[in-house]
């Protein structure tokens, strides 16, 4: 799997946009971007993924560049709920093998008033 | 849906004891998967399973057991209790072999081993 480097903590005041970079010069053609973040003492949830074109969904949009080697998280409006580390991880998809996620340490975001 | 479920949410042992952490899944998942978090660390795979009856190893395996006998459930046992041990266990799901997998996660396990 690709490496991936995140920035280790980031502030955002609430209500504004938080992005997220994550680097992945190594990613191969067939390995999907995943976000994935930990609030405090709870269990990973998922965010979003993508493999080459941008996606939104309810919780995010991610941004793909067009070389795929980095990426970014786009929470539009971020609020004290979003505070959490933010991991970010290349993985390749089904295709028969198991779905190991390698969390690295991630991005803390702090959201403040 | 519950989703995820594990059991219990805390427990605290001695050195050498043993204990089973519990984990089930309601989704018909094919893959289960279990990880520990120390802290300020990210998360490091133990065990997981594509299937009943299937289990390997994953980057941290030593000390551990795992066994799927059904869909449902995998459990994570550790037969003798070290304080090296002391960690949050988490147990996910996903479907597998299906195109792009999405994990589910536990609420975690917090043991302490004294």
């Amino acid at each position: 799997d690709a490496k991936t480097t995140q920035p280790p903590s980031m502030d955002c005041a609430e209500g504004r946009a938080a992005n997220l970079p994550c680097n992945h010069s190594t990613i191969s053609g067939n390995e999907y971007v995943y976000w994935y973040r930990q609030i405090h003492s709870q269990g990973p949830q998922y965010i979003i993924h993508g493999l080459k074109n941008n996606e939104t969904n309810e919780m995010a949009s991610l941004i793909i560049t067009e070389d795929r080697k980095s990426s970014t998280l786009i929470l539009p409006h971020a609020t004290l709920r979003d505070t959490a580390v933010y991991y970010c991880i290349v993985r390749v998809a089904g295709t028969g093998t198991a779905s190991k996620l390698t969390f690295g340490t991630g991005t803390r975001l702090q959201v403040t008033l | 849906n519950a989703g995820v479920t594990q059991t219990p949410k805390f427990q605290v042992l001695k050195t050498g004891q043993s204990m089973t952490l519990q984990c089930a899944q309601d989704m018909n998942h094919e893959y289960m998967s279990w990880y520990r978090q120390d802290p300020g660390m990210g998360l490091r795979l133990i065990h997981y399973s594509v299937g009943a009856g299937i289990t390997d190893q994953g980057e941290v395996p030593n000390g551990y057991n795992v066994s799927r006998s059904t869909t449902e459930d995998f459990p994570l046992r550790l037969l003798s209790a070290a304080p090296s041990q002391t960690s949050v266990y988490f147990c996910a799901s996903s479907p597998w072999g299906q195109g792009e997998n999405i994990q589910y996660f536990g609420a975690g396990t917090r043991l302490s081993v004294l």
